[in-house]
């Protein structure tokens, strides 16, 4: 299994501002994936990171909104960008192990005020 | 990937089993059914997978059914640390894939 952590844990913020969150994995991965979880609902998937190309974003998530980096297969991070209080949620990091499964990082809880 | 339907909750007593069903009749040959849980304020866990024999980890059982449209995960003796949601999800077993979330069944296990 792989263990992932995530900088910030939470964070408050204020609206216009920007958030980088930072996923750190202890063995090198092919696939990253970063999701959000809206309060009360399931998770959604924003983007696959892949290290040395640009990440594949889901429909209704755009680059300038969330960019993405993948420097090296055992690090990504997230950017929320030009923040409003409709991006308040649960932001989470995962990677695809060997078996099809994923392992999911805490999550990084995020206010916008 | 195939869709699942799961009821919304569940409750369940401390120490018994738990009983948790999904549907997914439009799977297909190649597919695997994966069950989650998220506990409160946690990242989702993987808890086990299979193809169409019944499968037990330390965790849980899971059950196929022979026409595979249907699964049921079972915690054979539920706690309180067992509340929490639990997500079936149908994919093939490619490494790389990603998952998409369906709503999933919120489990309380009552004391």
């Amino acid at each position: 299994s792989a263990v992932i952590s995530q900088k910030p844990s939470r964070d408050i913020c204020q609206r216009g501002t920007s958030l980088t969150i930072q996923c750190q994995v202890d063995s090198q991965v092919t696939m990253m994936f970063w999701y959000r979880q809206q309060p009360g609902q399931s998770l959604t998937l924003i983007a696959t990171a892949n290290q040395g190309s640009e990440a594949t974003y889901e429909s209704g998530f755009v680059i300038d909104k969330f960019p993405i980096s993948r420097p090296n297969l055992t690090f990504s991070t997230l950017t929320v960008s030009n923040m409003s209080p409709e991006d308040s949620s649960i932001y989470l990091c995962s990677v695809a192990s060997g078996e099809g499964t994923q392992y999911f990082g805490p999550g990084t809880r995020l206010l916008v005020l | 990937d195939a869709k699942t339907t799961q009821p919304p909750s569940m409750d369940c007593a401390e120490g018994r089993a738990a009983n948790l069903p999904c549907n997914h009749s439009t799977i297909s040959g190649n597919e695997y059914v994966y069950w989650y849980r998220q506990i409160h304020s946690q990242g989702p866990q993987y808890i086990i997978h299979g193809l169409k024999n019944n499968e037990t980890n330390e965790m849980a059982s899971l059950i196929i059914t022979e026409d595979r449209k249907s699964s049921t995960l079972i915690l054979p003796h539920a706690t309180l640390r067992d509340t929490a949601v639990y997500y079936c999800i149908v994919r093939a077993p490619n490494r790389d894939d990603k998952i998409i979330f369906g709503k999933g069944t919120r489990l309380h296990i009552l004391p």
